[in-house]
């Protein structure tokens, strides 16, 4: 079935950029997704992006696709404190909208002042 | 805030209980999805019904079973636990103009003893 990776881990200095970097198994998976969950607190949708697109840009965060690869990645330039949290990567389970997520383990974004 | 609401936020049982979970969607979605996050799982999903009607189903136990009502709002019900049940449940919702983002609602802490 399908599957999601991440690296479980990533630190950075305020003001940096961050990537948080993500693999997938299906090749078929429409919609890939960025989830934030901050301590004590439910998953906050982030962005997403559509598989035929390269790129979506919003605000301080940048969402590359590569479909070749199956790597999707986040960066958040000008990482700041409150940035500090857990990122979901997740795709649809299926080709088509409004289906089950499939989510990897998460990484823990630690930013330091 | 998502609009996702669940209700309680924290619910402490003992093992071979049953208990009720639930979860009214954002405002006009009519699919909602059930997962259980887990230290050692993960973030899978349960089950997912769309206006009423089971509409999909991924790693949910024979112990747990869920319902929508005509009103949108669901239940997950859960029974004979055991402790490894202890989790957190989320609750999400889609569909609309947008059926392919989806928003969690904050959760239930379950605590089986």
């Amino acid at each position: 079935g399908e599957d999601v990776e991440q690296s479980l881990f990533l630190s950075v200095r305020e003001g940096d950029s961050s990537v948080i970097n993500c693999t997938y198994t299906d090749s078929s998976s429409t919609y890939l997704y960025w989830y934030k969950q901050e301590p004590g607190a439910g998953l906050q949708l982030l962005t997403y992006i559509f598989s035929n697109m390269d790129m979506k840009q919003d605000q301080r965060l940048t969402v590359l696709l590569n479909k070749k690869d199956k790597h999707l990645s986040l960066r958040i330039a000008d990482t700041q404190t409150g940035d500090s949290a857990i990122y979901f990567c997740a795709s649809t389970a299926v080709n088509q909208a409004g289906t089950a997520l499939i989510f990897g383990k998460g990484t823990t974004l630690s930013v330091s002042s | 805030d998502s609009g996702v609401t669940q209700t309680p936020k924290h619910l402490i049982t003992a093992t071979g209980q049953r208990v009720t979970l639930r979860c009214s969607p954002r405002s006009g979605d009519l699919s909602v999805y059930w997962y259980q996050q887990s230290l050692d799982q993960g973030l899978q999903f349960l089950i997912q019904y769309y206006n009423g009607e089971e509409r999909a189903k991924g790693n949910i136990l024979e112990r747990f079973s869920a319902q929508q009502f005509p009103d949108l709002h669901s239940e997950l019900n859960l029974s004979s636990l055991e402790l490894g049940d202890s989790a957190l449940y989320f609750c999400a919702s889609s569909g609309g103009t947008a059926p392919y983002e989806q928003y969690f609602g904050p959760g239930t802490r379950l605590t089986v003893t």
